[in-house]
């Protein structure tokens, strides 16, 4: 069975301190990839996506990066982080496939808070 | 563009009693899924429920039933016989089958409290 793993679940980091958040799925292959950020009592703003390795599609521009190393890892970091940057950051998967049917399995997510 | 719409940012309802949560959505696809998800204090993402555009009956999981009125453009989400542990947001999704990138369109949510 697939599972996705996303660590750390939990981040204290101040101002101007690089990010690294990894997500890693098992059990699939070529799946599609999503970083997802939700400030607190909000919905859900996508942030970055990948069809597959090294392919990354920002939505919103901003002071972070995304990368994928491998097909079922994916990478979200900043060099220098801002105090807006803090949130509640989700991994998730999905089929890669042409069908309306597939929706997203979700890591636990990471709580950030920047200070 | 999809696009979903979920216009009760909260709700209230009683232990033991059933409760609906609005969406409606829009698209131009034919061929489309729709989505429910939980996502309790926690912050987990709990995938509840699923809804074919050509499903011509309504989706049912245990105590959660969708009400999908494929004309008004609407995808309900009921929880019957309502529990303290189903105080959470919910989010409504959408997945047009053109994409072949599969991203899911959230609704902005509905936080759903239960009280004893």
């Amino acid at each position: 069975s697939q599972t996705i793993h996303q660590w750390p679940a939990t981040l204290v980091q101040p101002v101007g301190s690089p990010l690294s958040l990894e997500c890693t799925v098992e059990g699939t292959s070529n799946p599609n990839l999503y970083w997802y950020r939700q400030a607190a009592g909000r919905g859900l703003q996508l942030l970055f996506y990948s069809v597959g390795i090294g392919q990354i599609s920002s939505e919103v521009p901003q002071n972070l990066s995304a990368s994928r190393p491998q097909d079922r890892q994916f990478i979200l970091s900043s060099k220098k982080l801002l105090l807006s940057d803090s949130g509640f950051y989700l991994c998730a998967w999905s089929v890669n496939a042409r069908a309306a049917t597939y929706g997203y399995t979700f890591g636990s997510g990471t709580r950030l808070t920047v200070v | 563009a999809q696009k979903i719409t979920q216009t009760q940012p909260g709700m209230f309802v009683q232990e033991k009693e059933a409760v609906t949560l609005d969406c409606t959505y829009d698209t131009s696809d034919q061929s489309y899924g729709l989505f429910w998800y939980k996502q309790p204090s926690s912050g987990e993402m709990i995938f509840l429920i699923y809804q074919g555009s050509y499903d011509e009956q309504n989706a049912t999981e245990g105590r959660y039933s969708l009400n999908f009125q494929k004309a008004r453009k609407s995808a309900n989400l009921v929880i019957s016989a309502s529990q303290l542990g189903d105080s959470a947001m919910y989010f409504c999704a959408m997945r047009g089958r053109g994409s072949t990138l599969g991203r899911l369109y959230f609704g902005r949510g509905t936080q759903l409290t239960v009280w004893p």
